[in-house]
């Protein structure tokens, strides 16, 4: 089935570890995004990109960093995790709407992740 | 940086009543769009408004942008048990970026 995938779906860290957590989307969608969801907060833009070797910052990108080599892929990286990067991040693409110039974002399952 | 705010944060209805939520901007929006996240689940896309003063309807959904173009409602008439989740705006002005609002979670009691 076509879709974004997010591997992995759970990961403990301890404080200072890092992980990269993937996402792949096989709708050859240009633009791809992550977000972090807290309690109360929403859904908080991290990082997105608008294609292949290009990155940006949203909202919240300290601490984390991201990478689009590839178009189906967008990884997304935590150097020295923090016990605040606790969170479930959700990776999204982008197509096109009825109305060209909008996106209509397709998110993954999730990946929830625990630093101790 | 750009705001979304979205009203109530949580709301419990009986079910057959009626549900609103707000989402407010505090900038210009070029387009909003609404999704639906069910508990334990990721956010599924509704339905996305682009043209001042828009009005759609989905079913029992009614949803509204403002004349402004800074602010959205989405109405659900008559509730039932499978509509129980988190709703979220997401406004834009780029169609690039997407700033979420912080939601309303729905129970429906039976």
């Amino acid at each position: 089935n076509a879709g974004v995938t997010q591997t992995p779906k759970f990961r403990v860290l301890k404080t200072g570890q890092s992980m990269t957590l993937l996402c792949a989307q096989d709708m050859n969608h240009e633009y791809m995004y992550w977000y972090r969801q807290d309690p109360g907060m929403g859904l908080r833009l991290i990082h997105y990109s608008v294609g292949e070797g290009t990155t940006a910052k949203g909202e919240v990108p300290d601490g984390y960093n991201v990478s689009r080599l590839k178009k189906q892929n967008f990884l997304l990286g935590l150097e020295s995790a923090a016990p605040s990067q606790t969170s479930v991040y959700f990776c999204a693409s982008g197509g096109w709407a009825l109305m060209p110039g909008a996106n209509v974002l397709t998110f993954g399952a999730g990946s929830r992740l625990t630093v101790l | 940086g750009q705001q979304v705010m979205q009203i109530p944060q949580y709301q419990h209805v009986q079910e057959g009543e009626d549900f609103t939520t707000y989402c407010n901007s505090s900038t210009t929006l070029s387009n909003i769009q609404w999704y639906k996240q069910r508990p334990g689940g990721h956010p599924v896309f509704l339905i996305q408004l682009v043209k001042s003063g828009e009005v759609k309807k989905q079913k029992r959904l009614t949803f509204q942008f403002g004349e402004a173009k800074k602010n959205s409602s989405l109405h659900i008439t008559a509730t039932q048990t499978t509509d129980v989740g988190t709703y979220f705006c997401a406004g834009s002005n780029t169609g690039n970026q997407f700033y979420f609002g912080t939601g309303t979670s729905l129970t429906v009691i039976p």
